[in-house]
């Protein structure tokens, strides 16, 4: 496809379940970024991937959010144990990861929303 | 203190008016600056980046750089009504770090 794209676009579940969200970057990007946005708020980073590799982890809010990348190309993030305070929009980016030119491409986003 | 700070607004520009959008980071060591913008309701999309100190100009955009204050700017030439958007100023440190301020609100009235 020609930008990132994410799955689902929304999401409903029950305080307690666990969720997954799903990341296809643009192809041949090698960076791809996690971000959590809540109504109102800019942008909170979870976790970016260099190739399958999670660098940099010191987002995620607590133990029961996890991410994979798999092949260099589609990410999921977990959400286990989801409460009311995870119901947010979750955006994914990804990019070249070139020096002087590390410009990130979003997806739509998820919104999740734990009732 | 916030990585990077930027005026909630809302800005409002008549019609035609230029806007003039700001933000400060607190790293020195940033290197790369991005201007994103965003409506209501969809994610942000990539408008600018600047990376040396200086002008860059984009159509109707310009961004301006100062390392030395540690101040990127946005300007909005002819505004139109289609530009009301939130705007997020990002700035990447320590190569693949990145941060966003929480965006400015941008009004421009017909």
């Amino acid at each position: 496809g020609a930008g990132v794209s994410q799955s689902p676009s929304n999401k409903v579940t029950e305080k307690g379940k666990d969720v997954e969200l799903r990341c296809d970057p643009i192809s041949g990007h090698t960076a791809l970024y996690w971000y959590r946005q809540s109504l109102g708020q800019g942008l909170e980073f979870l976790i970016y991937f260099q190739g399958n590799s999670a660098p940099d982890k010191s987002g995620l809010p607590s133990d029961r959010f996890s991410a994979e990348r798999t092949g260099g190309s589609v990410s999921t993030l977990t959400i286990q144990r989801t409460q009311q305070e995870d119901s947010a929009v979750y955006l994914c980016a990804s990019s070249l990861l070139a020096e002087n030119y590390n410009e990130q491409f979003f997806g739509p986003g998820t919104r999740l929303t734990v009732l | 203190q916030k990585e990077v700070e930027q005026n909630s607004g809302p800005l409002s520009v008549p019609e035609g008016a230029i806007a003039s959008l700001n933000c400060t980071y607190s790293d020195r060591g940033s290197q790369s600056f991005f201007w994103y913008r965003q409506y209501s309701g969809k994610s942000p999309e990539l408008i600018m980046s600047i990376y040396s100190n200086g002008d860059k100009e984009d159509g109707r955009f310009t961004a301006q750089l100062n390392k030395a204050s540690q101040y990127v700017s946005l300007l909005i030439r002819d505004s139109q009504p289609s530009d009301s958007a939130t705007y997020l100023c990002a700035v990447e440190h320590n190569f693949n770090k990145f941060y966003f301020g929480s965006g400015t609100k941008l009004n421009v009235k017909p």
